[in-house]
């Protein structure tokens, strides 16, 4: 059963902002949000993530709902090396099992 | 550090053929995982190891063995192969514990089965 959905795709011009949507409404209290990216041919790599509060980092910054089931991954300024599919994952509370959804594929537009 | 590395990049097998998937990471960490990735799908965690001797299954562990008798290795193993395991294979690690551990990824094996 998916824990996750996202757009399957989503387009932004270059050095726009972005906004990724994901909602996972049966997310649990223990449950971790994180945000992987897949370049083409490659493995995923790490985004961001949360549990309760908006996050920043140096990537991206992390939106999560008051109530946890949606969440927004933040790209301030979408450079054409940020075009990728971006996964928002639920991690279960043992840390054991990640759960990817489909993903958003993001085009961005020199 | 090579970080997460994954032998071999492609194969071709035949239906019923055996065949060991490699990974190996240099980083110390206790975590690794296997997972698949379909065309147009997320990853699905097939098996995962928390340390040398401890295996447990993921989301789809059929069809798939794994063992993990040093840190550093986490070989995957497909018995009688059959096509509907053709996918892109991928190995992560991480440190184990705590809230947060980022996962570090090897560059997938991609695996047909005719």
């Amino acid at each position: 059963d998916a824990k996750t959905t996202q757009p399957n795709s989503m387009e932004s011009n270059e050095e726009e902002p972005v906004h990724l949507p994901c909602n996972h409404s049966t997310i649990s209290g223990t449950d971790y949000i994180h945000w992987y990216r897949q370049l083409p041919s490659q493995g995923p790599e790490y985004v961001i993530h949360g549990l309760t509060s908006n996050v920043n980092n140096r990537m991206a910054s992390l939106a999560i709902a008051e109530d946890r089931k949606s969440s927004t991954l933040i790209l301030h300024r979408a450079t054409l090396r940020d075009a990728a599919v971006y996964y928002c994952i639920l991690r279960d509370n043992t840390g054991n099992q990640f759960y990817f959804g489909t993903g958003t594929s993001l085009t961005v537009i020199p | 550090n090579a970080g997460v590395t994954q032998t071999p990049k492609f194969q071709v097998l035949k239906t019923g053929q055996s065949m060991t998937l490699q990974c190996a990471q240099d980083m110390n960490h206790e975590y690794m995982s296997w997972y698949r990735q379909d065309p147009g799908m997320g990853l699905r965690l097939i098996h995962y190891s928390v340390g040398a001797g401890i295996t447990d299954q993921g989301e789809v562990p059929n069809g798939y063995n794994v063992s993990r008798s040093t840190t550093e290795d986490f070989p995957l193993r497909l018995l009688s192969a059959a096509p509907s395991q053709t996918s892109v294979y991928f190995c992560a690690s991480r440190i184990a514990g705590g809230s947060y551990n980022e996962q570090f990824f090897g560059p997938g094996t991609r695996l047909t089965v005719l």
